[in-house]
């Protein structure tokens, strides 16, 4: 079985600060990760994803996620945030044959000025 | 890129009345569909798999009954709630997968259903 963890479920924080939202997964089959974006009323966006290769994986709005095996995590991080990006994030899972995706809690983040 | 649409994005009906949400692909076939259901500052919730020309697979305490789900094609996949109720209030959303093995989903903008 899969499943995913966000520990924050808010992470507040000033604009041009850096941040960190965590996500920590348990899967006994391959992996494929995923972070999502949730704004107010709207679907998901997805924001970056890791299939294979390269364990830094980047989205063309300065966030980045790196996998990592040992520590079974994939954690998400900008070094500078905007108001704009004030919204839900949601960490995923998917990698068994049911291809479905397993959902973390989500974390808002919410940035300050 | 790969587009996924819902319609109607929001929907106010009465309590009894079924209510029918459409997720489309628009510009890949789709043989996988999935319907989740969102409460308010909560994660996604999957309500069921949709294989294109097959029954539905429904997760466990989702009532196959009451979410009837049909994939007549591989660009259109239909959710009604039929006899909704307040308490199904809720916003739904799908995704697809497309043909080519992949587990990444195209999310839909969801849809905003109200049962008063």
């Amino acid at each position: 079985a899969q499943s995913v963890t966000q520990l924050d479920s808010q992470v507040p924080v000033f604009e041009e600060a850096p941040v960190e939202l965590r996500c920590n997964y348990s899967s006994s089959v391959s992996v494929y990760l995923f972070w999502y974006v949730q704004y107010p009323n709207q679907g998901l966006q997805l924001l970056l994803k890791y299939l294979s290769g390269s364990t830094l994986v980047e989205s063309i709005n300065g966030f980045e996620a790196e996998f990592n095996k040992s520590q079974t995590s994939f954690h998400l991080r900008k070094p500078s945030v905007h108001i704009s990006d004030t919204a839900e994030y949601f960490c995923a899972v998917s990698g068994d044959s049911s291809y479905k995706l397993i959902f973390g809690s989500g974390t808002r983040l919410l940035v300050r000025p | 890129g790969a587009v996924v649409s819902q319609h109607p994005s929001r929907v106010i009906c009465k309590s009894g009345t079924s209510v029918k949400i459409e997720c489309r692909s628009l510009d890949f076939q789709a043989t996988t569909m999935f319907w989740y259901r969102q409460f308010p500052k909560q994660s996604l919730m999957l309500m069921a798999t949709s294989n294109e020309g097959s029954k539905a697979t429904y997760e466990q305490g989702v009532e196959k009954d009451k979410f009837l789900i049909n994939h007549a094609s591989l660009t259109l996949s239909t959710l009604t709630v039929t006899s909704a109720h307040p308490e199904d209030s809720s916003f739904y959303i799908c995704s697809a997968r497309d043909r080519t093995d992949s587990y990444e989903q195209y999310f839909g903008p969801g849809t905003r259903l109200t049962v008063t």
